[in-house]
């Protein structure tokens, strides 16, 4: 498999439930994001990775947790969300140096919370 | 980063060019000039990059004036596959730590038949 994947492509969650989004990478890049779209909204970023250490958090509430355990891949922890995070989720990956603006997108996690 | 102003939407009939423009006045002198374009509910897909100089490759081409304060992101022969919201975003390229781009609300073009 090539590019960034995301699982699950869809989620539909409760607000008390816990759940994770992934995100892998396979193009050996080192850095990696997440974004948040919300429907009519642009892009915001919510979270930097860069050699697994987070290098920038976008002032996003504590109900989302994220995690990198290697520079492949990258989770998203989800738990006690309100309906206004219903979303979509992208996660993104560049490489190290000057290529770090040339990022390379998922195709995202659709979620709604109920 | 320089801020840059889109048109919000744009038509392009198949098979003719589309032109898209993109106005960054304050652009710095290490900034670059990158476009992005996003289909409808997918993630977004780079396109080109460009400093001063015209760009191309197999997707577009990418013309930056003179001054550096505009540019336009040209789709030689747009498909109905090409309907997507552009996205022209400027930031110096990052050597340390990893970027963070902003997107704004892009350019929707619509490629009709």
């Amino acid at each position: 498999e090539t590019g960034v994947t995301q699982t699950p492509r869809h989620l539909v969650m409760g607000m008390t439930n816990k759940k994770s989004l992934k995100c892998e990478q396979h193009l050996g890049h080192n850095a990696m994001y997440w974004y948040k779209q919300s429907a009519k909204k642009p892009l915001e970023l919510m979270f930097v990775y860069n050699f697994k250490e987070q290098t920038e958090n976008n002032s996003v509430p504590s109900r989302f947790s994220p995690e990198c355990p290697n520079s492949s891949h990258l989770f998203l922890h989800l738990h006690t969300l309100q309906p206004e995070d219903s979303a979509l989720y992208l996660c993104a990956s560049s490489q190290p140096g000057e290529s770090y603006n040339e990022q390379f997108f998922g195709p995202g996690t659709r979620l709604t919370v109920l | 980063d320089a801020k840059t102003t889109q048109p919000p939407s744009m038509d392009c009939a198949e098979g003719r060019a589309a032109n898209l423009p993109c106005n960054h006045s304050t652009i710095s002198g290490n900034e670059y000039v990158y476009w992005y374009r996003q289909i409808h509910s997918q993630g977004p897909q780079y396109i080109i990059h460009g400093l001063k100089n015209n760009e191309t490759n197999e997707m577009a081409s990418l013309i930056i004036t003179e001054d550096r304060k505009s540019s336009t992101l040209i789709l030689p022969h747009a498909t109905l596959r090409d309907t997507a919201v552009y996205y022209c975003i400027v930031r110096a390229r990052s050597t340390g730590t990893a970027s963070k781009l902003t997107f704004g609300t892009g350019t929707r073009l619509q490629v009709t038949l």
